[in-house]
């Protein structure tokens, strides 16, 4: 039982490299979400996809892209890495509208922009 | 706008004592309110959550919260703490209509010693 799986756990970046974090998830779940987390300020929704080639905009959302072309993948991209991107990012995914709360989360990817 | 405030950051216990990590939350409509864990090195996960009805609530791992409407509070409490219990907890807090997302506070640290 894998769940939400993130790749990779840890990437340290210098400024303006770009890279894509890949999330899996097994449970044929409709929903699922990027989050970053950082000290004192909890998580914060970056994008969301609420199914297979659909995506939106979260509270966070500049300086991310996402894609969501399977249903079991979501991939966040940095296009240009800044420092003020320094963060532990989580995937979560979710069964359709009706149980979107309880979502299950993947075990992060720690982020160092240089 | 909902939001969510954990005025803890951190609540140090030791083991068998009872705990009660506060949460309190803002909003003009109603609300489904959520207490998430989050394990060393893990993603978080659902430990209990109201939606209606009875304002007790029992999760996982025996723990409590009680909603109380009139002081805006879902304060989260546990009888007997276990050394397994340290961990990070985040109360979090969604409108009860339409498509809203979870709206998740900063977390509070729970550290229990022997």
């Amino acid at each position: 039982n894998a769940g939400v799986t993130q790749t990779p756990k840890f990437r340290v970046l210098k400024t303006g490299q770009s890279m894509t974090l890949l999330c899996a998830q097994d449970m044929n779940h409709e929903y699922m979400y990027w989050y970053r987390q950082d000290p004192g300020m909890g998580l914060r929704l970056i994008h969301y996809s609420v199914g297979e080639g659909t995506t939106a905009k979260g509270e966070v959302p500049d300086g991310y892209n996402v894609s969501r072309l399977k249903k079991q993948n979501f991939l966040l991209g940095l296009e240009s890495a800044a420092p003020s991107q320094t963060s532990v990012y989580f995937c979560a995914s979710s069964y359709g509208r009706e149980n979107r709360d309880i979502q299950y989360f993947g075990a992060g990817t720690r982020l160092s922009v240089l | 706008a909902q939001s969510v405030t954990q005025l803890d950051s951190q609540v140090p216990v030791f083991e068998e004592a009872p705990v009660e990590l506060r949460c309190n939350y803002s909003s003009s409509v109603s609300v489904y309110l959520f207490w998430y864990v989050q394990y060393p090195n893990q993603g978080l996960q659902l430990l209990l959550k109201y939606l209606s009805g009875s304002t007790l609530v029992k999760g996982i791992n025996g723990f409590e919260a009680e909603f109380n409407k009139s002081q805006t509070s879902f304060h989260l409490r546990k009888p007997s703490v276990h050394i397994s219990d340290t961990a990070e907890y985040f109360c979090a807090v969604r409108p009860n209509t339409g498509f809203q997302k979870l709206v998740f506070g900063t977390g509070t640290r729970l550290l229990v010693s022997p």
